[in-house]
């Protein structure tokens, strides 16, 4: 099993919609997750963090299922430029080295 | 501030040459990643640098691949001689070594092994 796995899509939504990721993770000593977004041919850079609560930013919410070990990420009111990969990180308790996930392509059309 | 600097931008070379990428890390920041991005595997990490370090080299390939740090502003990934399943675009990341914080990437080198 992969250390950290996404759905690459793609999720191919219309304008105003509404999308969720999620992104599951093997180690359960697992402590703080990430998504970032990545632009075609352009390099990774963070979105948001996740916190154990969940939080918010803008339209986008993210949250994390400690005891499924999953994250998700929640769009709403799709925008155009919100047409992407994303990418869920995870970092492993006491580690600074952070694994990435293979991303999830979204395409928002009008 | 400038960012993650990476060069060359794109490198195309023939098979059995050596390939120098280069990257300067934000100032102050004292964690450097070197990262290799395909369609197949995805974002693989290559080595991981702490205050000019290497900490944790496991993902790098194979012998023909070498990465140094000689100082805080400047590190080099070396592939020596390079196959053409090197192909791939090459990622710089520093961070300033927290566990929570955030990894701030170069503009990557797309390397073309021919």
């Amino acid at each position: 099993r992969k250390e950290v796995e996404q759905d690459p899509g793609p999720f191919n939504v219309p304008e105003g919609a509404t999308v969720a990721f999620n992104c599951t993770y093997s180690n359960s000593a697992s402590q703080s997750f990430f998504w970032y977004r990545q632009d075609c041919r352009k390099e990774p850079k963070l979105l948001m963090s996740v916190y154990s609560s969940g939080n918010e930013d803008g339209r986008f919410t993210a949250q994390l299922n400690r005891a499924s070990q999953y994250i998700s990420l929640l769009i709403r009111d799709s925008k155009l430029s919100d047409s992407a990969t994303y990418l869920c990180v995870v970092r492993p308790g006491g580690s600074y080295i952070p694994t990435f996930g293979r991303g999830t392509s979204l395409i928002v059309h009008p | 501030d400038a960012g993650v600097i990476q060069s060359p931008r794109h490198e195309v070379t023939e098979m059995g040459q050596e390939v120098t990428l280069r990257c300067k890390p934000i100032s102050g920041h004292n964690s450097l990643f070197w990262y290799r991005q395909t369609m197949m595997r995805g974002l693989e990490l290559l080595i991981y640098f702490n205050n000019n370090v290497p900490i944790d080299d496991s993902g790098m390939p194979e012998d023909r691949f070498s990465a140094k740090m000689p100082n805080a502003s400047f590190s080099t990934l070396k592939i020596q001689p390079s196959e053409p399943r090197d192909s791939a675009v090459y990622f710089c990341a520093s961070s300033n070594g927290t566990v929570n914080e955030k990894l701030f990437f170069g503009s990557g080198t797309q390397l073309s092994v021919l």
